[in-house]
């Protein structure tokens, strides 16, 4: 099976601008959760999307958005980027069964804002 | 504040050793989970703990999960370099993970 897939895999943007994150997940996941990496505080989690509907959301602010599609891929923008936007942002699929939750990793977009 | 803290931040051994990260919370979780992650990567998943008191064995790898599904910790037996990485554990609390800050272990050859 092929893995959690996430593009670009690299990008560089300027203050005030937009961006969006692509992110295909595991064939048959319907869950994807999207995380942000920096130094200082380490993996946070932004939201969970599980067929087409957000179903968990963590504390960042609403410049911050996610959709899922019908085929379960998924996109996050962020609007209005500002430096400390500057993270590796990192897309999870799972199969979300009830019992337990194992996230499977792409090897994330680094992000870097000027 | 993390939901996981974990412990030591960082550990730095010679090839042949033996480690132990621990990852210890005030919350119970449905699962626990330990991840290694390189540098420029996404973490790796090594191991899911379902089961108060549960122990798993990967080849030099041992995972225990706390009685109380709060706590959990990996052993490394006879260390090796290419265990050299970010070891983060993860609580699950209705779908959502939430991530310890992560040990960096550096294994020397």
């Amino acid at each position: 099976k092929a893995g959690v897939t996430q593009t670009p895999r690299y990008l560089i943007k300027t203050r005030g601008q937009q961006v969006t994150l692509s992110c295909s997940p595991i064939s048959g996941h319907r869950s994807v959760s999207w995380y942000q990496q920096t130094p200082g505080q380490g993996l946070q989690f932004l939201f969970e999307y599980f067929s087409e509907t957000q179903r968990n959301k963590g504390n960042f602010p609403g410049r911050f958005s996610g959709r899922q599609f019908s085929n379960s891929r998924s996109e996050m923008n962020v609007s209005t980027l500002e430096l400390g936007d500057s993270a590796l942002y990192l897309c999870a699929s799972s199969p979300a069964s009830r019992t337990s939750v194992t996230q499977y990793f792409g090897p994330g977009t680094r992000l870097l804002v000027l | 504040t993390q939901l996981l803290e974990q412990s030591p931040q960082f550990l730095s051994i010679q090839e042949g050793e033996n480690l132990t990260v621990y990852c210890n919370s005030s919350s119970v979780f449905s699962s626990l989970q330990w991840y290694r992650q390189e540098p420029g990567e996404g973490p790796v998943l090594l191991v899911t703990v379902v089961t108060g008191g549960e122990v798993k064995k990967l080849k030099r790898l041992t995972f225990q999960f706390g009685d109380a599904r709060k706590d959990s910790s990996l052993h490394i037996t006879a260390a090796q370099p290419g265990d050299t990485g970010l070891y983060l554990c993860a609580g699950d609390n209705d779908y959502k993970l939430s991530f310890g800050a992560g040990t960096t272990v550096t294994v020397r050859a």
